[in-house]
């Protein structure tokens, strides 16, 4: 089956740095996307990647490991606007079906 | 404005009574996606559409119909069948390898 498992929640504190993990079972893959969505709100597009290694934007990057199925989101100088949930999806086979994570809920504190 | 525009934000449906949600985009996406949303879950794919007059199912299309006869607008109709409609549904258009997907501001349905 396909599968994209990412953790429920989590906490961290203004200013740090926090790591998403994200691993993934799916029938073809053809790259791997991150998106940040607010409560009530569409997904917005964050990143992406198709080869191993690490993209880097600004404050975020995004790691994968096709030989794992693994990828991670790493969010530095935490804002308080970063609390929203990250949605890890995968592109599947054929390149025009995505199959989403439940994604993880991050709550910046003060 | 370019983007997805959704209408309405909220909609109320009576038992029995079927309900259609608009999606209009104006990005000249060929593909166009119906997903439902439910509290601490993912995204999951109800209907998609690659071209104008074509349309799949997703993973969860029982209940749920749609119609693609203009490549701007993809509405999906949420029929009496459909037992547990209350849930937020997102369009989007777009994506591929190397394109992400763009969603519209959602709708949020309720049962009266």
């Amino acid at each position: 089956g396909q599968n994209i498992d990412q953790p429920t929640e989590m906490t961290a504190t203004e200013g740090a740095i926090v790591q998403i993990n994200c691993t993934y079972q799916t029938s073809g893959f053809n790259g791997l996307f991150w998106y940040q969505q607010h409560a009530g709100e569409a997904p917005t597009f964050l990143s992406y990647n198709v080869l191993d290694g690490l993209e880097e934007k600004g404050r975020f990057s995004s790691f994968l490991s096709r030989s794992k199925g693994y990828s991670y989101l790493l969010l530095k100088e935490l804002q308080m606007k970063d609390s929203a949930s990250y949605l890890c999806a995968v592109l599947g086979l054929g390149g025009f079906k995505t199959i989403f994570g439940a994604g993880t809920r991050l709550f910046v504190k003060a | 404005d370019g983007g997805i525009t959704q209408s309405p934000k909220y909609l109320f449906r009576k038992e029995g009574q079927n309900v259609t949600l608009s999606c209009e985009q104006n990005l000249n996406h060929d593909a166009m996606y119906w997903y439902r949303q439910d509290p601490g879950q993912g995204l999951r794919l109800i209907y998609y559409s690659q071209i104008v007059n074509d349309f799949q199912k997703g993973d969860i299309a029982e209940g749920y119909s749609v119609s693609r006869e203009k490549k701007e607008s993809f509405p999906l109709t949420v029929t009496s069948a459909q037992k547990n409609p209350t849930a937020f549904y997102l369009c989007a258009a777009g994506g591929g390898v190397n394109q992400p997907q763009h969603f519209g501001d959602g709708t949020r349905l309720s049962i009266l």
